[in-house]
């Protein structure tokens, strides 16, 4: 089974700075994917950037990219000039390549963004 | 486009009574998941259905819990003989395929909370 880990409960930040979000993951699998979601108090899930594993790019979407290491199965998130809104929490997740296949949730992050 | 419908938002029950929970996907999707969440925890997949078809419910209680996608009106989890342990956020997802790499669109989820 797939397993997905987040090792930092909690994390902060000043605006404007940089934090990285760590997520490790277990798997036998060779295809799947990797999504970062943010959950702020309203509760909706918002997807942030997912990541397919068969490219070794790492994605970027405007201040949020990730840190993709295949071998290490380690998928980090990284949050650049960080704004008051990204105050929340944040979920790794993993889906395997096969149609229909579910997400599995790491434990989340709880990110606090200092003025 | 609305997105995904959730309700109620919150939902109280007393122990032994019966709880419905209502999800409406996005237009055009025809693929629904639900999940749940305990407190302090990550989200954790209950139930994947598509219209008039459970796909997977490996992750669902095999009592009291049960979960239709008709081929008209919304998806229904159903959670009969409500103990206190069932108190969590559940959350609906949905897509429009069964893609591997297809976004998830979640709702804001049902907060139900057992007396």
């Amino acid at each position: 089974a797939q397993t997905v880990t987040q090792s930092q409960p909690e994390m902060s930040v000043q605006e404007a700075e940089t934090v990285t979000l760590s997520c490790t993951y277990d798997t036998s699998e060779s295809d799947y994917y990797l999504f970062w979601y943010k959950q702020p108090p309203s509760r909706q899930m918002i997807l942030v950037i997912r990541q397919e594993a068969y490219k070794q790019q790492n994605a970027t979407e405007n201040r949020f990219s990730v840190n993709f290491q295949k071998a290490a199965k380690s998928f980090s998130l990284k949050i650049s000039d960080s704004q008051l809104g990204d105050a929340a929490m944040y979920f790794c997740a993993y889906k395997g390549g096969t149609s229909g296949s579910r997400l599995t949730f790491g434990e989340g992050t709880q990110l606090t963004v200092n003025p | 486009n609305a997105g995904v419908m959730q309700n109620p938002r919150h939902l109280v029950r007393r122990r032994g009574q019966e709880a419905r929970l209502r999800c409406s996907p996005m237009k055009g999707h025809s693929h629904v998941y639900w999940y749940r969440q305990l407190p302090e925890e990550g989200l954790k997949f209950m139930v994947y259905l598509q219209k008039e078809n459970i796909i997977d419910e490996s992750g669902m209680p095999k009592e009291r819990f049960s979960a239709e996608f008709p081929k008209e009106g919304p998806s229904i989890l159903r959670i009969q003989q409500v103990v206190r342990g069932d108190s969590a956020a559940y959350f609906c997802a949905s897509s429009p395929s069964e893609g591997a790499y297809e976004k998830l669109f979640f709702g804001s989820g049902t907060q139900l909370s057992v007396l």
